[in-house]
């Protein structure tokens, strides 16, 4: 079945870490990918994503995210996290051509001043 | 800026009632979604729309059923409400085709007492 597994789901770091969140999908064919955020009391909105093309992919307030196809992964970074941040994170796979999107369970991210 | 709106940002109801969750969206998007949202489960797909009147089964559409008269507005039902259905529902719009985003409404979390 096509899933898609977020490695940790509560990471907590200090203001100016580097942050590197874990994605991995089961998916066979051309996929799409998105990180999507959920601040606190706020929707979902999208954060990147890949269709095609440079897999290193930048996204809204310095993140970026790399698909490695031979390793069906699509890490979300930011080099240096803020306290405003701290937010849900979701990574999702959807297939070309396909109405479904399917989402990881959602990492929490607390970043402390 | 794409807006999608549901109609509650909380109810509570009690077991048995049936429930209507509606959402909104303005820009003319061909497909709509609704997915319910649990800590440690992520985004789970119950039912999702790609045309008026055209409706398809996620992942978990067991005790919801859905409507869609016309394109903007997107009905979930529950037919009788039960504890389980707790949770956060969020509705969701989006263009035709895996290639591209989509945009959420700020959910309504539902209590079933």
């Amino acid at each position: 079945a096509q899933s898609v597994s977020q490695h940790n789901h509560h990471v907590i770091l200090s203001e100016a870490a580097s942050l590197e969140l874990g994605c991995n999908y089961s998916y066979g064919g051309t996929v799409n990918l998105f990180w999507y955020v959920q601040y606190p009391g706020q929707h979902l909105q999208l954060l990147l994503k890949y269709f095609s093309g440079d897999p290193l992919v930048k996204g809204i307030k310095g993140f970026e995210a790399e698909f490695i196809k031979s390793k069906f992964s699509f890490n979300l970074r930011k080099p240096s996290v803020q306290w405003s941040d701290t937010a849900e994170y979701f990574c999702a796979v959807s297939h070309t051509g396909g109405f479904k999107t399917i989402f990881g369970a959602g990492t929490r991210l607390f970043v402390k001043a | 800026d794409v807006k999608v709106t549901q109609s509650s940002r909380y109810l509570v109801k009690r077991t048995g009632e049936k429930v209507f969750l509606e959402c909104v969206q303005d820009m003319d998007h061909e497909n709509m979604f609704w997915y319910r949202q649990d800590p440690g489960l992520g985004l789970r797909l119950i039912y999702f729309s790609y045309d008026v009147k055209m409706k398809e089964k996620g992942d978990i559409p067991e005790g919801y059923s859905v409507s869609r008269e016309k394109k903007e507005r997107f009905s979930l039902i529950l037919e009788s409400a039960s504890t389980n259905q707790t949770s956060m529902y969020l509705c969701a719009s989006g263009l035709q085709g895996g290639r591209t985003e989509a945009f959420f409404g700020q959910g309504t979390r539902l209590t079933v007492v």
